[in-house]
């Protein structure tokens, strides 16, 4: 079984300022975990994604996320955040194994004040 | 883009209607996925299919009838909808099935029931 919570429903920053967003797992096996981002209106966008390999994980648009198994989590970071990422955020799991798919947090609400 | 095209973007039906969504990726990917995202609730799969075949189920009503002709193609076809079936329909593709590789999103497909 697996699960992933995330931390925040909302998180508000100013623009230039750092962004955070929570991410925890609960994985039976050797996870892939992810980060998708979803602007109004639209379909879920890939940001990054962690499968084994280095634990810091670099992504688009300067979001970077570091897997951390003892604490068991992958938290989403940006040093300057911009008007043009507010959005949801999602972090994801996956064990593999068929047919599981993927399985989703509630998503963070990513609010950037000028 | 991301390669995963849904349509229409929108749709709005009645109880009694009869109407299908539709997706299809030239990604070449054999995973193609349905998912449901309602407002404050986490994104909820309702069908797998791997290589044209239904491989997952998630307990979806009766009401909501998948199909996948070809790799490429994938629907949902819809009758006697229930208002709390309004959402957004997302589809998804991933190379395989296996959870190690990131599904790639279409934009959805914003379903209204009235």
């Amino acid at each position: 079984a697996q699960s992933v919570t995330q931390l925040d429903s909302h998180v508000s920053v100013s623009e230039g300022t750092p962004v955070l967003l929570r991410c925890n797992y609960s994985s039976s096996y050797s996870p892939s975990l992810f980060w998708y981002v979803q602007h109004p209106n639209k379909g879920l966008q890939l940001l990054l994604k962690y499968t084994s390999a280095a634990t810091l994980v670099k992504g688009i648009n300067g979001f970077e996320a570091e897997f951390k198994k003892s604490e068991t989590s992958f938290h989403l970071t940006k040093p300057s955040a911009h008007m043009s990422d507010a959005a949801e955020y999602f972090c994801v799991v996956s064990s593999g194994g068929g047919a599981d798919g993927l399985t989703f947090g509630k998503g963070t609400h990513l609010i950037i004040q000028p | 883009e991301t390669g995963v095209t849904q349509t229409p973007r929108h749709l709005v039906m009645g109880m009694t209607n009869k109407k299908s969504l539709k997706c299809e990726q030239h990604l070449g990917h054999n995973a193609m996925y349905w998912y449901k995202q309602s407002a404050k609730k986490p994104l909820e799969l309702m069908f797998v299919y791997s290589l044209e075949e239904r491989v997952e189920n998630n307990s979806v009503p009766s009401r909501f009838s998948p199909e996948c002709p070809n790799s490429s193609h994938l629907f949902l076809h819809l009758h006697t909808l229930q208002p709390e079936d309004s959402a957004l329909y997302l589809c998804a593709s991933s190379q395989d099935l296996g959870g190690k590789l990131e599904a790639f999103f279409g934009q959805g497909t914003r379903l209204t029931v009235v």
